[in-house]
């Protein structure tokens, strides 16, 4: 089955990190690009960035960067993120998601995870 | 920026909708739309301003290019009650979404 399984929920302190994982199945996993979205209440959908799986590249949105690391593991077919010097404006659903064509990061995202929440709270 | 009007829309099932999608510069065809329901994940619905996604319904169709886009579900059925977003894909090198318009019963 072609799916992305995200890591659990997470609850955070202020100026804490977090690490998110998104382990893809069913495809292979360095042929396609993955992004990272979040979607909260005050800032909407928002991307963050996208790594490639196959060189292990990287690019994160002039918002983030600086703060946001994306990596992966092609042994185990996991991308992760992680953010640095977390505010409770980081609470979030965070997903990661894939793009429609091989080897193309500029591309609409036809498969999603399941969405990891993140409070930042203290 | 992607600026979707309305932001809400209180339409009835059969009815249509038309929703829209304003890029402050031009995205050429790199126009995405998507349906997000409550507790659920983003759904791709079209990419490349009017291609449907696999499994999408006729009923959802796409058109514009470069500045302007419209989404047009053509008979709403009670499902289709949700929130919609455009995304843009290939201006300036990165990624872009729309605040969401929300279909209403």
């Amino acid at each position: 089955q072609v799916q992305l399984v995200q890591s659990g929920a997470e609850v955070k302190k202020p100026g804490a990190s977090v690490k998110i994982s998104c382990k893809a199945s069913g495809y292979t996993f360095t042929d396609y690009y993955v992004h990272w979205v979040r979607l909260s209440p005050g800032h909407g959908l928002e991307w963050l960035g996208w790594i490639n799986p196959n060189r292990g590249g990287s690019v994160s949105a002039q918002k983030f960067q600086g703060w946001v690391t994306m990596t992966r593991d092609t042994s185990i077919n996991t991308s992760y993120l992680e953010m640095s010097r977390l505010t409770p404006d980081d609470t979030a659903v965070y997903y990661c998601a894939r793009t429609v064509r091989l080897l193309e990061w500029s591309d609409a995202f036809d498969l999603w995870g399941q969405g990891t929440q993140v409070v930042v709270s203290s | 920026v992607l600026t979707q009007s309305p932001g809400t829309l209180s339409l009835s099932p059969g009815e249509r909708a038309t929703l829209s999608c304003r890029a402050s510069q031009t995205v050429s065809l790199y126009l995405a739309w998507y349906q997000k329901k409550p507790g659920q994940s983003p759904r791709l619905l079209i990419y490349g301003a009017s291609t449907r996604a696999t499994g999408i319904p006729d009923r959802f169709s796409g058109s514009g290019s470069g500045t302007d886009f419209t989404l047009t579900i053509s008979r709403l059925e009670p499902e289709d009650f949700a929130i919609y977003y455009c995304q843009q894909y290939g201006a300036s090198g990165s990624v872009t979404f729309g605040g969401g318009t929300t279909v209403e019963i």
